[in-house]
């Protein structure tokens, strides 16, 4: 798979229920940073989770990361029909470079 | 809270024309960004800009493309001579440091006629 690719491409759940979204990558990285983007929208900052992390919180949101296996996942809880967004993963090289590489996202609707 | 600003939000333009795509990043932020995401695909990286000048830019950011820090608030994108395939949505990001948040702007759509 390619640096940042998501998987699945489109989850589909009922109002409640948990998303799970899950990120693979192939270089070192310094940090993996969460996305997410309604429809034709800017892009809003989730987490950002570094390499010497394994989890991270925020509100709803989980972060893991296993920089052994190259992968992330993003995990939202008790979901709401405002959670419906594309989620992308983008990750920082571990060479003091700054350009993110992007995965493709994963498409959420969540169903009230 | 502090956030991107990018102007405008859209802009349609003839082919060989050329544009100017505006920014305004987080006003103590340092590190400047461009991306793009073509309708239904990844947003991809094209340039990142520091200290005045260009700190990294991808094989997309070619000689079509410059930037610009003309004040100390305005960060631009130009597009030389534009072609159809340019048409995408144009992402401003800044930063505090390097291996911190991007925050990205609600972008630019620009449309290539």
């Amino acid at each position: 798979s390619q640096q940042g690719e998501e998987d699945p491409q489109a989850l589909s759940i009922q109002e409640g229920e948990n998303a799970t979204m899950n990120c693979s990558y192939k270089t070192s990285i310094n940090n993996l940073q969460w996305y997410r983007q309604n429809s034709g929208r800017g892009l809003v900052h989730l987490i950002l989770i570094r390499s010497n992390e394994r989890e991270k919180h925020s509100g709803r949101l989980r972060v893991t990361l296993d920089t052994s296996k190259k992968s992330s996942s993003l995990l939202i809880t008790a979901s709401r029909a405002a959670d419906t967004a594309s989620y992308f993963c983008a990750t920082a090289p571990n060479n003091a470079g700054n350009m993110l590489t992007f995965g493709g996202g994963t498409r959420l609707m969540v169903k009230p | 809270e502090p956030e991107v600003t990018q102007t405008p939000s859209h802009q349609v333009t003839q082919m060989g024309q050329e544009v100017i795509l505006r920014c305004v990043p987080i006003s103590n932020h340092l590190y400047f960004y461009w991306y793009r995401q073509i309708l239904g695909q990844k947003v991809e990286f094209l340039v990142s800009f520091y200290n005045n000048e260009i700190s990294e830019k991808s094989e997309i950011f070619d000689d079509q493309f410059s930037v610009e820090r003309p004040d100390g608030s305005n960060f631009t994108l130009k597009i030389r001579s534009t072609k159809l395939e340019d048409s995408a949505m144009y992402f401003c990001a800044s930063s505090g440091h390097t291996t911190e948040t991007q925050y990205f702007g609600p972008g630019t759509r620009l449309l290539v006629l």
